[in-house]
């Protein structure tokens, strides 16, 4: 069990410029969330999945978010025309197939985006 | 909609000293209650959890209670450490009546420190 890895861990953009982010959940956790937090806050939840299926999606979502999960593996978080508003840490969770009730979600370390 | 409200930190204590974080909590449906910690450096781990009420949680000497009448889970230690300096985080899913996944609802976090 190598637990869940999220690549970059640090990025550094100018305002305008689209980034991409990578999570690479545990192996056979079929349910994958992406979360964001900012300083001083609790993680805000964005978008989750289950295998390649995105179930639901935040308000917090604007339309220059976008995530996929292809193939039900890893998945790839996208933001196009960044804002210096989107400066934050961007984790990823993932649990395995079962019963919801009192699923434990397992962090990834983050992905730190500054938007200058 | 769902919220956790816990109380502001920081919190320095003394090592050996006693520990109580308050977590109170808004929820629809039937909501587990979790404790995550992120210490420096780190992602965020879970500390405990509990499903129905009155359940008690507890891992590492902390434990919280579900209190559903109060809707409380506070976190509680008797003997803290320096090791134990980290935020710490109240957080809730309330499981959707088919039984599916939700979202992880996070409260702000209060920072530990624990001094010698």
């Amino acid at each position: 069990d190598t637990g869940v890895s999220q690549n970059p861990r640090h990025k550094i953009t100018k305002r305008g410029q689209n980034v991409t982010f990578r999570c690479d959940p545990i192996s056979e956790h079929n349910r994958l969330y992406w979360y964001r937090q900012t300083l001083g806050q609790g993680p805000e939840f964005l978008t989750y999945f289950q295998n390649e299926a995105q179930l639901e999606k935040s308000r917090l979502l604007s339309d220059r978010f976008s995530a996929e999960r292809p193939k039900g593996s890893f998945s790839t978080l996208e933001i196009q025309r960044t804002e210096q508003g989107d400066s934050a840490m961007y984790l990823c969770a993932s649990s395995p197939p079962g019963l919801a009730v009192g699923e434990t979600q397992y962090f990834g370390p983050g992905t730190r985006l500054l938007v200058l | 909609g769902n919220s956790v409200t816990q109380m502001e930190g920081p919190v320095t204590l003394s090592e050996e000293a006693f520990l109580t974080i308050n977590c109170t909590y808004t929820a629809t449906g039937y909501p587990s209650l979790f404790w995550y910690v992120q210490y420096p450096g780190e992602g965020l781990q879970l500390l405990l959890k509990a499903t129905k009420a009155d359940d008690k949680g507890s891992n590492k000497g902390f434990e919280a209670t579900y209190r559903k009448e109060t809707t409380s889970f506070h976190l509680e230690k008797g003997s803290v450490q320096v090791s134990d300096s980290a935020v710490y985080f109240c957080a809730l899913i309330s499981v959707r009546l088919t039984g599916t996944a939700s979202k992880l609802t996070f409260g702000t976090g209060t920072r530990l420190q624990v001094t010698l």
